[in-house]
């Protein structure tokens, strides 16, 4: 089955500064999501990636799919502490179900 | 629109009593997902219903663990008797025909003492 492997698995930065989490993949990514979560709170679906090389932006944040298709990044610019919480990255194993890494929790120091 | 609604969000309850978890998707979304997020990890599908068919349930541990989505659109997911590893956030999410997004829920977060 498919394991993702996020890294690291915990981050801590100064307000404005930017920001890079990992998502590695055991096997080819066919479709790769990335979702915030806040304590206490569900899934908000961030951004889907499915075509080696894609690039997707959205506010502050981008993320990319590598060609090869085994690892995505979730690069935050200028960082605020609105973007603090925990990023799980998610990917498609077979119809509609999705596998996720355990999570980067993301705290932002003002 | 609504987004996907669960109740209760925190239920404390003591091992070996039985517990249950109501989940009402968006309107009009036909695929239901129940997920079981331990602390630290990443949500672990535990059945999805294709209206009111389970489709994939091998994850699901049947010994304890039950779902129902009557009617195809409420679900109720059932634990008894629930032990002590059960604690953990119960989520539940739901998507529209073969569209691949899925919507998240707030999560029930279960303590069993």
């Amino acid at each position: 089955s498919q394991e993702l492997e996020q890294s690291p698995q915990s981050l801590i930065v100064q307000e404005g500064k930017n920001l890079t989490i990992n998502c590695t993949s055991s096997k080819t990514l066919y479709g790769l999501y990335w979702y915030k979560q806040k304590y206490g709170e569900g899934l908000i679906f961030l951004m889907m990636l499915q075509k080696g090389g894609e690039e997707k932006s959205h506010e502050k944040i981008t993320a990319k799919l590598d060609e090869k298709k085994q690892q995505s990044s979730l690069h935050i610019t200028a960082s605020q502490p609105s973007h603090a919480g925990i990023y799980l990255c998610g990917a498609e194993q077979g119809a509609q179900k999705l596998v996720f890494g355990q999570g980067t929790r993301l705290t932002i120091n003002p | 629109e609504a987004g996907v609604v669960q109740s209760p969000r925190y239920k404390i309850i003591e091992k070996k009593q039985p517990v249950a978890f109501w989940c009402n998707p968006i309107s009009g979304h036909n695929t239901l997902y129940w997920y079981l997020q331990n602390l630290g990890q990443g949500p672990e599908l535990l059945i999805r219903y294709e209206n009111e068919e389970a489709v994939d349930d091998s994850q699901l541990p049947k010994d304890r663990f039950s779902a129902e989505r009557l009617k195809g659109v409420d679900s109720t997911l059932k634990i008894q008797p629930a032990e002590l590893g059960d604690s953990a956030v119960y989520l539940c999410a739901s998507s529209f025909g073969d569209a691949r997004q899925q919507y998240f829920g707030p999560g029930t977060r279960l303590t069993v003492t």
